[in-house]
């Protein structure tokens, strides 16, 4: 049963426009979001988290928004530039007084110049 | 700055032989994760270490057995290895677990292990 689910596999994104990434997740516990960018033969890299104390968090050219009631947390990145071009994972923690990260399954990003 | 480190980066085992990954936690960490990532796959949680102790336990298999040591770097012991244990295996560490579970986890550059 997949907790956190991307339901794109992948998007396609003209440079200098708003990359939008998408994540559901079902298990109301979670209470820690983050994003992470994997680039192959990489491990993936942090980018940007929300607690569910918050409904959005930015940073620079990322911006995590939380839907508590939705249950439904999205990444825009804007400008989106060529370097952006990775797979993204969501994360959730929190559930059952755990710490492990459940992961989404991951969505491939192509900024195109 | 100091980034967890994951050897060996590559492995080749044939099946039913052993192989065992290390991580070195970033410097201050106390805490150890362990993440599985199959061919197309997310990242699957398979154990965690908070100051020497398992602290949480996931779909690791028995074959399976880890521990986390006085400088608190980590070893994946896999035995009986099988044609499915071919994945990525990734570590990451965080600076406390008792705290809070808002503790940001870092990833090393994962072990890639293949099973022939």
């Amino acid at each position: 049963d997949q907790q956190v689910k991307q339901n794109s596999p992948s998007l396609s994104v003209q440079e200098g426009r708003i990359s939008i990434l998408n994540c559901d997740y079902t298990n109301s516990m979670f209470d820690y979001f983050l994003w992470y960018k994997k680039y192959p033969a990489e491990g993936p890299t942090f980018l940007i988290s929300i607690s569910s104390i918050k409904d959005k968090n930015e940073d620079g050219r990322f911006t995590v928004f939380l839907n508590k009631s939705a249950k439904h947390l999205s990444l825009h990145i804007v400008p989106s530039q060529p370097g952006d071009s990775a797979v993204y994972f969501c994360a959730a923690s929190g559930a059952s007084g755990t710490y492990k990260y459940i992961f989404g399954t991951g969505t491939r990003l192509k900024v195109l110049a | 700055a100091a980034g967890v480190i994951q050897s060996p980066r590559h492995l080749i085992k044939e099946k039913r032989e052993t192989a065992t990954l290390k991580c070195y936690p970033i410097p201050r960490h106390d805490t150890v994760y362990w993440y599985q990532q199959g061919p197309g796959q997310d990242p699957q949680f398979l154990i965690s270490f908070y100051e020497k102790m398992q602290s949480d336990k996931g779909s690791i298999p028995d074959r399976f057995s880890a521990q986390q040591f006085s400088d608190y770097h980590s070893e994946l012991n896999m035995s009986s290895l099988e044609l499915g244990d071919s994945a990525l295996y990734f570590c990451a560490s965080s600076p406390r677990l008792a705290e809070s579970s808002t503790d940001t986890q870092y990833f090393g550059p994962g072990t890639r292990l293949t099973v022939l």
